[in-house]
């Protein structure tokens, strides 16, 4: 079975430009979670999903930030304008409800000059 | 807020030899979550073992088991016959009954030849 799949793995891009981060979840999974991961912050959870309805965002870090999750395959975290401290690795994860352990994609290493 | 902590940022184990990675959490609740997550160098975030608060039993996973205190509320990793492929971050997180997951900031480890 494919796991957790995100596009663009790697992300390069100027200040002031709009990102968009892609998830595609494990088929059949109902909670969709958005991390990113900072050396300075560590794994921060910024939002997640349950049946494609947003649950919690208190992670999103300011407006800039924005996520969809418009049917049960696909999420999108957006930033606009992006910022150089934006520069992150953004994962994205996927569980099927429960106590169940997340599953967690690739990453999308960003950078923001 | 739920912390987690994690106080050794660093360990170093001789090939075949056993390792345990500490962590401890702060939290009210009564029901919840732990795990350890292992991310190598490919970034990719993988599970290792997880233990429900609710059993008193220390989950084991072939060469990984845990020591879950509730009452200290500390879960430490050990990790057994120590191989290469074990060189990797160790994460440290919990989770409570609403999703919401904590991670440690992290102990890299360092399997020795």
């Amino acid at each position: 079975d494919a796991g957790v799949i995100q596009s663009p793995r790697h992300e390069v891009t100027e200040m002031g430009q709009e990102v968009t981060l892609r998830c595609k979840p494990i088929s059949g999974h109902d909670y969709l979670f958005w991390y990113r991961q900072t050396m300075m912050r560590g794994l921060e959870l910024l939002i997640y999903f349950n049946n494609n309805v947003p649950i919690d965002d208190s992670g999103m870090p300011e407006d800039r930030f924005s996520a969809k999750m418009p049917n049960a395959s696909f999420s999108t975290l957006k930033i606009q304008p992006s910022e150089p401290r934006d520069s992150a690795v953004y994962f994205c994860a996927s569980s099927l409800g429960g106590a169940f352990e997340q599953f967690f994609g690739p990453g999308t290493r960003l950078t923001v000059l | 807020a739920q912390t987690v902590t994690q106080s050794q940022p660093e360990m170093s184990v001789q090939e075949a030899e056993t390792v345990t990675l500490s962590c401890t959490y702060d939290t009210s609740e009564n029901n919840y979550y732990l795990f350890w997550y292992k991310q190598p160098p490919s970034r990719q975030m993988i599970l290792v073992i997880r233990q429900e608060a609710y059993k008193q039993q220390n989950a084991t996973e072939n060469r990984f088991s845990v020591n879950f205190q509730k009452a200290a509320k500390s879960f430490s990793l050990k990790i057994s016959d120590s191989q290469l492929g074990d060189t990797a971050m160790y994460f440290c997180a919990f989770m409570n009954t609403m999703k919401d997951m904590r991670f440690g900031a992290g102990t890299r480890l360092t399997v020795k030849p």
